[in-house]
């Protein structure tokens, strides 16, 4: 059982291209969330999606889109990358309850 | 506005020891806390959880108390182990929107 799986490992971007990162949970678990973390400052909730078909803002959106077409992946895109979204970023899913369940990481380095 | 303030970025403690990391809140409105210890390249784990209707909870080595009244909580690790070093953020969740928010973390080395 993979759990979450997060693609790539770690990437090295120009400014201004667009990536998309790639988040698989195999636990049929029905939330899911894109979370960066920041030196000094933890980790900040980016997108969620409660159910597929639905999605929501976090506390940092800015610069970020989601999709949920199906209960199992929840990409994240960068439409035009700047040196700010240099970070690692979780996807991480929950079922009942609260507590969730995290990606090993995408370290996104942007030049 | 920091919901959740880990005030110590890091802390060290000799192997064998207690360890104590905290943590507070502000908003009175969370039901849960959870705490996650994270090693180096991978992801958060989850690794003990409090209600806000108890005052402690314990799982083996790890303890976790919480003063509802000084929006305080704290995890106890004793004894500590080499193992333990890592990152560990402390989260709350109020069910109303069902969003954890995390602290920013501390850093616990455990000395040989």
């Amino acid at each position: 059982i993979a759990g979450i799986t997060q693609a790539p490992t770690s990437q090295i971007l120009a400014a201004g291209r667009r990536m998309t990162l790639r988040c698989t949970q195999d636990m049929r678990h029905n939330a899911m969330y894109w979370y960066r973390q920041d030196l000094g400052l933890g980790l900040r909730l980016i997108h969620y999606s409660n159910t597929a078909g639905t999605t929501g803002k976090g506390e940092v959106p800015d610069g970020y889109s989601v999709s949920r077409a199906n209960t199992d992946d929840f990409p994240l895109t960068l439409a035009s990358a700047v040196p700010s979204q240099t970070s690692v970023y979780f996807c991480a899913s929950s079922g009942q309850g609260a507590r969730q369940f995290f990606g090993p990481g995408t370290r996104l380095t942007v030049l | 506005d920091q919901q959740v303030k880990q005030n110590s970025p890091s802390l060290s403690v000799q192997e064998g020891r207690i360890s104590i990391l905290n943590c507070d809140y502000t908003n009175s409105m969370f039901d849960y806390f959870l705490w996650y210890k994270k090693y180096p390249a991978e992801g958060p784990t989850f690794l003990i959880s409090i209600s806000s209707i108890k005052d402690k909870n314990e799982d083996g080595r790890f303890t976790v108390f919480l003063n509802k009244s000084a929006k305080h909580l704290s995890l106890h690790i004793v004894p500590s182990q080499p193992g333990d070093s890592a990152v560990y953020f402390c989260a709350a969740i109020d069910f109303g929107n069902e969003k954890l928010t995390f602290g920013t973390g501390t850093r616990l080395t455990i000395i040989p």
